[in-house]
């Protein structure tokens, strides 16, 4: 049980245009997903708090209009990298928090992005 | 002084042995303790959850929280090379509403034959 998937796993795309990434609760509801960025050697970054049926709170520094979030049911929550820069290449992961659990995270395998 | 310091290693031990991984936290509002793993291009995985201070075994890993030092462990005994990969501590508050964690830098451990 509680396994989360990211879809797609790995995606390279051209600077400017914008990349959706895909995190779902495959076998249970999360109520809160978690959107991180890893770069090479560090640890997760936290980037974002998502919330089912409600905007997404961002981290200190993360640019809302630039990291979409969108959660909109218990099983997926999207994370869209708008105009996309080198700069943006990362290791995308996501992770959910089971409804009624504790402070538990299922994460994700990751999305590696790379912008040319 | 951040809140979660962890030695990033790297640490490279031979088969068999017995490994001890360790963060020490500086916010006492901390409550609840994770150990993931993380292989190489994977999302982290979740190992050992733990909220009592005292010893909480599961197999070959046992993880230790010492909340008057205010310091976690992670011992894994007849280390195989399958443990090789990145062990990360996660710490979060009680109470916070968020379930934010907050996590350490993580350590590299290599398993040799």
């Amino acid at each position: 049980g509680a396994v989360v998937s990211q879809h797609p796993s790995w995606v390279i795309c051209k600077s400017g245009t914008s990349v959706k990434i895909e995190c779902r609760s495959l076998d249970f509801q999360a109520t809160t997903m978690f959107w991180y960025r890893q770069f090479p050697k560090q640890s997760l970054m936290l980037m974002a708090t998502s919330n089912e049926g409600s905007k997404a709170t961002y981290e200190q520094g993360v640019e809302k209009d630039k990291f979409l979030i969108n959660h909109a049911s218990l099983t997926l929550s999207t994370l869209t990298v708008t105009s996309a820069h080198p700069e943006d290449s990362s290791f995308y992961i996501c992770s959910a928090r089971a409804t009624g659990s504790t402070d538990t995270q299922y994460f994700g395998p990751g999305t590696r992005l790379t912008v040319l | 002084q951040k809140e979660v310091e962890q030695d990033p290693g790297p640490l490279s031990v031979p088969e068999g042995a017995i490994v001890s991984l360790n963060c020490t936290y500086s916010n006492s509002a901390f409550q609840y303790f994770m150990w993931y793993r993380q292989y190489s291009r994977k999302g982290p995985e979740l190992l050992m959850y733990t909220y009592s201070s005292g010893n909480k075994e599961d197999g070959r890993f046992t993880a230790q929280l010492n909340r008057a030092s205010q310091y976690i462990s992670l011992l894994i005994r007849d280390s195989k090379l399958s443990d090789s990969a990145t062990y990360l501590c996660a710490m979060s508050a009680d109470g916070a509403g968020s379930y934010q964690l907050t996590f350490g830098k993580g350590t590299k451990l290599s398993v040799i034959p």
